[in-house]
């Protein structure tokens, strides 16, 4: 299983600011995805990495944007957050395991609001 | 373009019974992984049980159970002898085999284990 890790667990923002939410894991996957849920609902893929300088938009539109320069790190950065942006935020990571159909394991998830 | 379905937005199970939770799936891929994960309210999400496609025997995982019907495009989730720390949001989920690999969730179950 990896060990996925995401930073801050809450944070709460003004309207405006900058804000970088972390995810870091110590397993070696290369693939990584960013999801986006809100209270209640399925998970949208926003972003995923097949590896280190490799990014992709997923489904859901996001004004947010990533970036992958070692391969245990994947941040996701807004530029001027907004109260649409208030969600909960997903980091996950595959396994390369034939058997397990390269399950995904998911971080702790960071809960944003913004005011 | 894929689709999973949940059509059970709430369940209610007695402490020591049996629960089943319903998961349909559309895809025209002929190679797929199908997942479920619980969510408590803590907001991580927990990998339970993976079943691949071409899996000829239903996944067990300790308490956990998928029952696959291929034809029927189901990977219902069976909870056998529920726990009142079985109480949490259940999502079906399925990955791509092709392309970003990323998983397509339904829209959730939430299951109240009641003593």
């Amino acid at each position: 299983e990896a060990d996925i890790y995401q930073t801050p667990r809450y944070l709460v923002i003004g309207t405006g600011k900058k804000i970088t939410l972390e995810c870091s894991q110590t397993m070696g996957h290369d693939k990584m995805y960013w999801y986006q849920q809100d209270p209640g609902m399925e998970l949208h893929l926003i972003h995923y990495s097949y590896g280190v300088n490799s990014t992709e938009k997923g489904d859901l539109s996001s004004e947010s944007t990533v970036s992958r320069i070692r391969t245990e790190h994947f941040p996701l950065t807004l530029e001027s957050a907004r109260p649409s942006h208030t969600s909960q935020y997903l980091c996950a990571s595959s396994d390369q395991l034939a058997g397990r159909g390269e399950t995904q394991y998911f971080g702790p998830g960071t809960r944003l609001l913004v005011l | 373009a894929q689709k999973i379905t949940q059509t059970q937005p709430g369940m209610f199970v007695q402490e020591k019974e049996a629960v089943t939770l319903d998961c349909t799936y559309d895809t025209s891929d002929p190679s797929y992984g199908l997942f479920w994960y619980k969510q408590p309210s803590s907001g991580e999400m927990i990998f339970l049980i993976y079943q691949g496609s071409y899996d000829q025997q239903n996944a067990t995982e300790g308490r956990y159970s998928l029952n696959f019907q291929k034809a029927r495009k189901s990977a219902n989730l069976v909870i056998s002898a529920s726990q009142l720390g079985d109480s949490a949001m259940y999502f079906c989920a399925m990955r791509e085999i092709t392309g970003r690999r990323a998983l397509t969730f339904g829209s959730g179950t939430r299951l109240q284990v009641q003593p």
